[in-house]
């Protein structure tokens, strides 16, 4: 079974620092990774998308993958209050199937 | 709004009754998902569709749920007979068809079964 592994947390940090939310999944032919966000009460919102090695800049947002080790990360820099939220991790298998399957989330508590 | 759009937003039934859930696509969209998260867990795929195909139902209960997505109007999620374990937030997500990878989220519907 295809797995995907998310420390459920919650990962506290002050205003200002640098979040390092981390994932790791079982399928080693897995070809596309995504990071959503979500408010309590509310729904997964994409923020990033990652397909190859390396790492991925979006304003804040920093995704890092690394397919031999089979992981993928999400940095906040400057993390606000606002980011408080479950991170998402959402992996999809080899095979060119579109259903991903999702971590069961990081807390994230930016505390002021 | 040109996002994905579910209704009704909350959804209480008695058991047995039966309930359907709606969702739209954002426009250009041709590909919708269907996801059940019951609270302290996950995200979990119940069903894919396309416009008038089911893609992948592997999620889906094999009993009392069924999903379609006609050529005209939304996709509806049916339960029939609901049960008090049916309670959960229901999300609809979409893509498009050259993109399916990147899913984007309707705002859900909470079902819940008294």
């Amino acid at each position: 079974q295809k797995e995907v592994e998310q420390n459920s947390g919650p990962l506290s940090v002050p205003e200002g620092a640098i979040a390092s939310l981390n994932c790791t999944y079982s399928d080693r032919g897995s070809q596309s990774f995504f990071w959503y966000r979500q408010y309590s009460g509310k729904s997964p919102e994409l923020i990033m998308s990652i397909y190859s090695n390396g790492d991925k800049e979006d304003g804040r947002f920093t995704a890092q993958l690394n397919k031999a080790s089979q992981y993928v990360s999400l940095l906040i820099r400057d993390s606000q209050p606002s980011d408080s939220a479950t991170y998402l991790c959402a992996v999809t298998p080899s095979g060119g199937s579109y259903i991903p399957t999702f971590g069961r989330g990081t807390s994230l508590i930016v505390h002021p | 709004n040109a996002g994905v759009m579910q209704n009704p937003r909350h959804l209480v039934r008695r058991r047995g009754q039966e309930a359907r859930l709606r969702c739209s696509p954002m426009k250009g969209h041709s590909h919708v998902y269907w996801y059940r998260q019951l609270p302290e867990e996950g995200l979990k795929f119940m069903v894919y569709l396309q416009k008038e195909n089911i893609i992948d139902e592997s999620g889906m209960p094999k009993e009392r749920f069924s999903a379609e997505f006609p050529k005209e109007g939304p996709s509806i999620l049916r339960i029939q007979q609901v049960v008090r374990g049916d309670s959960a937030a229901y999300f609809c997500a979409s893509s498009r068809r050259d993109s399916a990878y990147e899913q984007y989220f309707g705002p859900g519907t909470r079902l819940t079964v008294t």
